[in-house]
């Protein structure tokens, strides 16, 4: 029972475009989203998250859109570089801040020069 | 800055064997975790820990052992490894979260373990 899904494995984007990202939820307790950027060998690294109270968080290229009622969240980077190529994985949790994750498959973003 | 140090970062056991992963922070976080990475399945949480002495499971507990007499360290134990058990080995820490506060869970590298 995946509780949270992204259901692109992969995306491709032209470097200078927008990249979105996007990953849906079916547990309306969670009240708190993340998402997170990971390289090979390396470990998950915090990118941005969203509170449900609110429906948009900014953080330089990167903004989170949360759609409470549709149980959906994206995120959206703008331009899209280079180094933005990584797998992307959407993270949401319930009553504890950002403990106890519960994580969505990841989608690998390749930006194309 | 060290941050969160996972050793090995790469073992193979054969079937029936134990090992123990290791994990350390030095950010004097609080609550630190065990996920697993399975191809297409994202990462699964193992099990957690909100402070010295306190340990409880998350999600896919079974045939794991954890305990935590410091602050700083976070080991995780395989009883009888299974081939079930290969998969890529994650430890994460962070400040005690409240609601809505920004306390994002920082990774080590991971361990990559396969059973023969």
């Amino acid at each position: 029972d995946q509780q949270v899904k992204q259901n692109s494995p992969s995306l491709s984007v032209q470097e200078g475009r927008i990249s979105i990202l996007n990953c849906d939820y079916t547990n309306s307790m969670f009240d708190y989203f993340l998402w997170y950027k990971k390289y090979p060998a390396e470990g998950p690294t915090f990118l941005i998250s969203i509170s449900s109270i609110k429906d948009k968080n900014e953080d330089g290229r990167f903004t989170v859109f949360l759609n409470k009622s549709a149980k959906h969240l994206s995120l959206h980077i703008v331009p899209s570089q280079p180094g933005d190529s990584a797998v992307y994985f959407c993270a949401a949790s319930r009553g504890q801040g950002a403990q106890k994750l519960v994580f969505g498959q990841g989608t690998r973003l390749t930006i194309n020069p | 800055n060290a941050g969160v140090t996972q050793t090995p970062k790469f073992q193979v056991l054969k079937t029936g064997q134990s090992m123990t992963l290791q994990c350390a922070q030095d950010m004097n976080h609080e609550y630190m975790s065990w996920y697993r990475q399975d191809p297409g399945m994202g990462l699964r949480l193992i099990h957690y820990s909100v402070g010295a002495g306190i340990t409880d499971q998350g999600e896919v507990p079974n045939g794991y052992n954890v305990s935590r007499s410091t602050t700083e360290d976070f080991p995780l134990r395989l009883l009888s490894a299974a081939p079930s058990q290969t998969s890529v080995y994650f430890c994460a820490s962070s400040l005690a979260g409240v609601p809505y506060s920004n306390q994002p869970q920082h990774f080590g590298d991971g361990t990559r373990l396969s059973i023969l």
